[in-house]
């Protein structure tokens, strides 16, 4: 059970150039979030899918864009790469039955954006 | 609108000590809290969870956090810290009227000192 996993791990791009964030999970859960992490700012929710083909905007949608194709895999697409899109991004996946299941987190893509 | 504040950027404590990281909410309606845990170059993983019930949760590796409705408050603790303790501690909040959104606190560093 690999649990969430995420590709690339880390990546350096240049200002305009685009890139996808590639988010697995083999548990079944229905529910999937994309986050990003800053210094002093916990996580925040840049969008989120609560089933297939299903997307929601979250905290901080601009820049970004998500697919849903499979229930396993949440893609995240940066269209045109800015330096405030420096940060690290984890994607999370949940159970779908309540409200107040735990998320259960990848271990990070880091992205500097130059 | 649903906040979380952790007003400690970090907490240093000697091994064998007890341990408190804060943590208080704001949320309409009854709130689901919950503790992640982050250690170096990882993404985020479930300590605990309050839903309903007894105050009192206990949760992974003998951490625990108190639920307090009258002060908005679910601070973690744990009786005796350990130096692999050391880590960012997130606390979070989603509201029991429905979404899927959890807002997450700027986290706060523990430091356990041998």
């Amino acid at each position: 059970n690999a649990g969430v996993t995420q590709t690339p791990k880390f990546r350096v791009l240049k200002t305009g150039q685009s890139m996808t964030l590639l988010c697995a999970q083999d548990m079944n859960h229905e529910y999937m979030y994309w986050y990003r992490q800053d210094p002093g700012m916990g996580l925040r929710l840049i969008h989120y899918s609560v089933g297939e083909g299903t997307t929601a905007k979250g905290e901080v949608p601009d820049g970004y864009n998500v697919s849903r194709l499979k229930k396993q895999n949440f893609l995240l697409g940066l269209e045109s790469a800015a330096p405030s899109q420096t940060s690290v991004y984890f994607c999370a996946s949940s159970y779908r039955t309540t409200p107040n299941n735990e998320q259960f987190f990848g271990p990070g893509t880091r992205l500097t954006v130059l | 609108a649903q906040s979380v504040a952790q007003p400690e950027d970090q907490v240093n404590v000697a091994e064998g000590n007890p341990l408190t990281v804060k943590c208080t909410y704001s949320v309409s309606g009854n709130p689901y809290l919950f503790w992640y845990v982050q250690y170096p170059n990882r993404g985020l993983q479930f300590l605990l969870k309050y839903i309903t019930g007894d105050n009192l949760v206990k949760g992974s590796y003998g951490f625990e956090a108190e639920f307090n409705k009258s002060q908005t408050s679910f601070h973690l603790k744990k009786p005796s810290a350990l130096v692999s303790d050391s880590a960012l501690y997130f606390c979070a909040v989603r509201a029991n009227t429905g979404g899927f959104k959890t807002i997450f606190g700027a986290g706060t560093r523990l430091f356990v000192k041998a």
